[in-house]
């Protein structure tokens, strides 16, 4: 068990609506980082945030957005869903938001859209 | 820009076998750092070592065992008298230490089957 927790663990909704993902970092984890993982295009990072500020931002799309509350906790949001957002959705934490400090990975959130 | 290659998509070997999982890497920092993962068919990512670039030795624990090469520029990955549990997804991964360089870039991963 990492420490890090996202819920829910399974999503299966349909084209054009919108649901979000949480996620608690571990006890004392300033940093969150959301990936992407899918069959086509592999674990792809999508953006971090570090004691509540956007830090770095990867491939996201613009129907996807995140935030990080006073809590450190995190939600994805993802509106207007496609078939192709079908993935499975990692959060993770680091104490710090340098390079060097290590991140651990949530279970992650299966998301479907039928 | 920095990339991430796992030349081996799938890897069979029979249990107690030695197996070698490749990595090699490009990037321009003179700061990096290297992350092994493993990804059990439950799906979770699991941590299994990291490991900087200033730090050339190689490290060993348990039946695990990581050989750092920055002349070649590889971070490779021996299981020794490998289990039926250690099948999995192995993901090698890249980090930078400022600016965007701060997310991990993943190698697509091999497919490790360990048989009975």
């Amino acid at each position: 068990d990492s420490g890090v927790t996202q819920t829910p663990k399974h999503l299966i909704t349909a084209t054009g609506q919108r649901v979000t993902l949480r996620c608690s970092p571990r006890s004392g984890d300033l940093s969150v980082y959301w990936y992407q993982q899918s069959l086509d295009q592999g674990l792809q990072f999508l953006i971090q945030y570090y004691n509540g500020e956007e830090r770095a931002k990867g491939n996201i799309l613009e129907r996807f957005s995140a935030q990080q509350f006073p809590d450190l906790h995190s939600e994805l949001n993802l509106s207007s869903l496609e078939l192709g957002d079908s993935a499975l959705y990692f959060c993770a934490s680091s104490e710090r938001d340098q390079g060097q400090h290590t991140q651990y990975f949530g279970p992650g959130t299966r998301l479907t859209v039928l | 820009a920095q990339k991430v290659t796992q030349a081996q998509t799938e890897i069979s070997v029979v249990e107690k076998e030695d197996v070698t999982l490749d990595c090699v890497y490009e990037t321009r920092d003179t700061t990096y750092y290297l992350f092994w993962y493993k990804q059990p068919p439950s799906g979770e990512l699991v941590f299994l070592i990291r490991r900087n670039s200033f730090d050339e030795q190689n490290e060993i624990s348990g039946r695990y065992s990581w050989n750092f090469q920055k002349s070649t520029s590889s971070f490779n990955f021996t299981i020794t008298a490998s289990q039926v549990v250690d099948s999995a997804v192995y993901f090698c991964a890249l980090s930078g230490n400022a600016g965007n360089n701060r997310k991990l870039i993943w190698g697509l991963g091999t497919s490790l089957a360990v048989n009975p």
